[in-house]
C-alpha cells in the first residue's frame, strides 16, 4: 500500500447524501485511477486521469464525479445519482513511461450507504 | 475492446504442489499482462508483468508467468505452494495505444492447504 493513501477506512453514510472519498499519492505517478470492487465482479474502473485537470470516464462513471487539481490528489465523489453506491473502493496510481505500467493500490475505502 | 477472463472463480492446492491459476485476455494492440494479489480488506500488489521481451517472467514471492500469444494467455504459476499464497489474485491487460486503461479480471481465490 506504499506510497498511496486513502480515507478513511470505513464510511457510512444515509442514502440520498453525496460523500467523497480521498486519494493521495507521493509516488510522482502521472496517472490515478478509481475502481469499485463487488464480491465475485472483479475491479471495475470508474473514472482515470493521466494528466492534472484532465479525467476520462471509465466502465462505470454515472453517478460519481471526479477532479484533478493537484497531481498528488484524486478525490471520487459519490452522488445521490448512484444507485447502488455501497462497495470497496480502491484509488490507484501509475507512472505509465518506461517500462513502469504497473498499478500501486491505497488501502481503499469500504462505503456504506444505508 | 480489452477484455480478460478468469475462467476458475477457486483453485485448491496442497502445500508444496505446484500451483496453476489460469488467465486469458483479448486486446487490440500489443498486451501489458499483470498479475497482482489482495489479501482480505486490502488494497491490491503488484506481482508481476508482461510488456516485452522474454515469454517467461518473474516475479515476487517466487512467482513467474509465461506469455502465450498464440493462446492470448498469460497462466500465473509457481513451483511449490504456500500456506500463506492464499489470497484472491488478479489478471490485468493494457493495451499500448495510450490512456493507461486497465481492465482486470473477475479474480481467482487460491486456498493452499497444509
Amino acid at each position: 500500500d506504499g506510497g498511496i493513501t486513502q480515507s478513511p477506512k470505513y464510511l457510512f453514510r444515509k442514502e440520498g447524501q453525496n460523500v467523497t472519498l480521498s486519494c493521495e499519492q507521493n509516488l510522482n505517478h502521472d496517472a490515478m485511477y478509481w475502481y469499485r470492487q463487488d464480491p465475485g465482479q472483479g475491479l471495475r474502473l470508474i473514472y482515470y486521469s493521466q494528466i492534472v485537470n484532465d479525467f476520462q470516464k471509465g466502465d462505470i462513471a454515472e453517478g460519481y464525479s471526479v477532479s484533478r487539481e493537484k497531481k498528488e490528489s484524486f478525490p471520487l465523489t459519490v452522488t445521490s445519482a448512484q444507485k447502488n453506491p455501497t462497495a470497496f473502493y480502491l484509488c490507484a496510481s501509475t507512472q505509465g513511461t518506461g517500462n513502469s505500467y504497473e498499478q500501486y493500490f491505497g488501502p481503499g475505502t469500504r462505503l456504506t450507504v444505508t | 475492446a480489452q477484455s480478460v477472463a478468469q475462467p476458475e472463480d477457486q483453485v485448491n492446492v496442497a502445500e508444496g504442489n505446484p500451483l496453476t491459476v489460469k488467465c486469458t485476455y483479448s486486446v487490440s494492440g500489443n498486451p501489458y499482462l499483470f498479475w497482482y494479489v489482495q489479501y482480505p480488506n486490502r488494497g491490491l500488489q503488484f506481482l508481476l508483468k508482461y510488456i516485452t521481451g522474454d515469454n517467461l517472467v518473474k516475479g515476487s514471492y517466487g512467482f513467474e508467468a509465461e506469455f502465450n500469444k498464440s493462446q492470448t494467455s498469460f497462466h500465473l504459476k509457481k513451483p511449490s505452494a504456500l500456506v500463506s499464497d492464499s489470497a484472491l489474485y488478479f489478471c490485468a491487460v493494457s493495451d499500448n495505444t495510450g490512456g493507461f486503461k486497465t481492465i482486470f479480471g473477475a479474480g481467482t481465490r487460491l486456498f493452499v492447504k497444509a
